[in-house]
């Protein structure tokens, strides 16, 4: 069992609709978790950090964090075409180092 | 702030030769980390230098190396190149060592032939 699992997607929404994008993990050392935008030919941008259950909002995006479940979310309000890029979750604990899931594409049409 | 930057920024090797990748982190940040990206596998960690000294490696082979100098500044070296070593390269750079809110450069897209 991976780490750290993340549907690959390609996910395909129309502008203005509420993404959801997941993760779900098997360490339970993970303390630490990060959203991060990639944009084609370019490095990841940190999205979103956050170290404890609950929600955590920053305009349009919400991370959600479910320690019991190993789950963890990133909602997109109002999405738009800039939106388009892979998201890509990480934790961090225990071995001093991130752990990323593969990614998923997200597609936001005009 | 200057982000983090990396050279070069596109490389074309064949098998067998050796390949050094640079990258400067934002100024003030101690810490180095590089990472492999592949459609496959995802980013996969390669190693973190913190203070010139290497504090954590990634389950890679011994032809993957690095350095860190004074400055920060870091290079990584691959050794006797494989084709499946065609990827993008990234480095990461953070104030504290061992994870944490790390900046990604935009890469180094490697292509070995």
């Amino acid at each position: 069992q991976k780490e750290v699992e993340q549907d690959p997607g390609p996910l395909s929404v129309p502008e203005g609709a509420i993404v959801s994008l997941n993760c779900t993990y098997s360490n339970s050392a993970f303390q630490y978790f990060m959203w991060y935008r990639q944009y084609s030919r370019k490095g990841p941008e940190l999205l979103m950090y956050t170290y404890s259950s609950g929600n955590k909002e920053d305009g349009r995006f919400t991370a959600q964090v479910d320690k019991s479940s190993k789950y963890i979310s990133l909602f997109i309000r109002d999405s738009q075409p800039s939106d388009s890029a892979t998201y890509l979750c990480a934790m961090e604990g225990g071995s001093e180092k991130l752990v990323f899931g593969k990614g998923t594409k997200l597609t936001v049409n005009p | 702030k200057a982000g983090v930057t990396q050279t070069p920024r596109y490389l074309i090797k064949t098998r067998g030769q050796q390949v050094t990748l640079s990258c400067s982190p934002i100024s003030g940040h101690r810490s180095v980390s590089w990472y492999q990206q592949t459609p496959g596998q995802g980013l996969q960690f390669l190693f973190e230098y913190f203070s010139e000294t290497q504090r954590n490696k990634g389950n890679f082979p011994g032809r993957f190396s690095g350095r860190q100098f004074s400055n920060s500044r870091s290079e990584m070296n691959v050794s006797t190149l494989e084709l499946g070593d065609s990827a993008l390269y990234l480095c990461a750079s953070s104030s504290r060592q061992g994870g944490g809110t790390q900046y990604f450069g935009p890469g180094t897209r490697l292509l070995v032939l």
